[in-house]
């Protein structure tokens, strides 16, 4: 599976709208593009994924670029409850494990 | 989304005693689980990947005899840590892969902590 860089870490006004950026250089084409979150002393949450289309759903949306080398996801109106750390990961074929980074610890500030 | 539960959600033992931690998907049936460890401040490690009524597959450096892993049921998979040590406090977190051939998502349970005394 393709490597991600993200940075590690980024605040947030409350209220606003979240853009955590991911790089995935190497992706190939039939690698999704997936995101988890991990709050403290939690299991990681399942936000969202995709192949190359734009993707929304109730907690977030997608942005994946034209060359599918990165993405942004992006927590449009941004509470305290969203400080976590947020994991951009590619995945290869339904079978396959997810490979975690060090992720990007957001702090969303009031 | 889909429900994966975790049990116990903490659970301490004393040193050389082995503790068993269980791994449920609630609302799916799970052809493959996944057992992770994470330390503090660290990301979360891949320990070994178990397919239902198979034996697991274990990551470089992963004991398969000090962490057994049973995966009897499309529903149930389970994590024995034996013979444990101070060294293995840590928290445990299954995940699981539904096992529809549109199901490419895999959900994780609130994880376990092991502390070992």
């Amino acid at each position: 599976d393709a490597k991600t860089t993200q940075p590690p870490s980024m605040d947030c006004a409350e209220g606003r709208a979240a853009n955590l950026p991911c790089n995935h250089s190497t992706i190939s084409g039939n690698e999704y593009v997936y995101w988890y979150r991990q709050i403290h002393s939690q299991g990681p949450q399942y936000i969202i994924h995709g192949l190359k289309n734009n993707e929304t759903n109730e907690m977030a949306s997608l942005i994946i670029t034209e060359d599918r080398k990165s993405s942004t996801l992006i927590l449009p109106h941004a509470t305290l409850r969203d400080t976590a750390v947020y994991y951009c990961i590619v995945r290869g074929g339904s079978a396959r494990q997810l490979t975690f980074g060090s992720g990007t610890q957001l702090t969303v500030l009031p | 989304g889909a429900v994966v539960s975790q049990h116990p959600s903490r659970v301490i033992c004393k040193s050389g005693t082995s503790v068993k931690i269980e791994c449920r998907s609630l609302d799916f049936q799970a052809t493959t689980m996944f057992w992770y460890r994470q330390f503090p401040k660290q990301s979360l490690m891949l320990m070994a990947t178990s397919n239902e009524g198979s034996k697991a597959t274990y990551e470089q450096g992963v004991e398969k005899d000090k962490f057994l892993i049973n995966h009897a049921s499309l529903t149930l998979s389970t994590l024995t840590v034996t013979s444990a040590h101070p060294e293995d406090s840590s928290f445990y977190i299954c995940s699981a892969r539904e096992g529809t051939p549109s199901g490419n998502t895999i959900y994780f349970g609130e994880g376990s902590w092991l502390t070992v005394v």
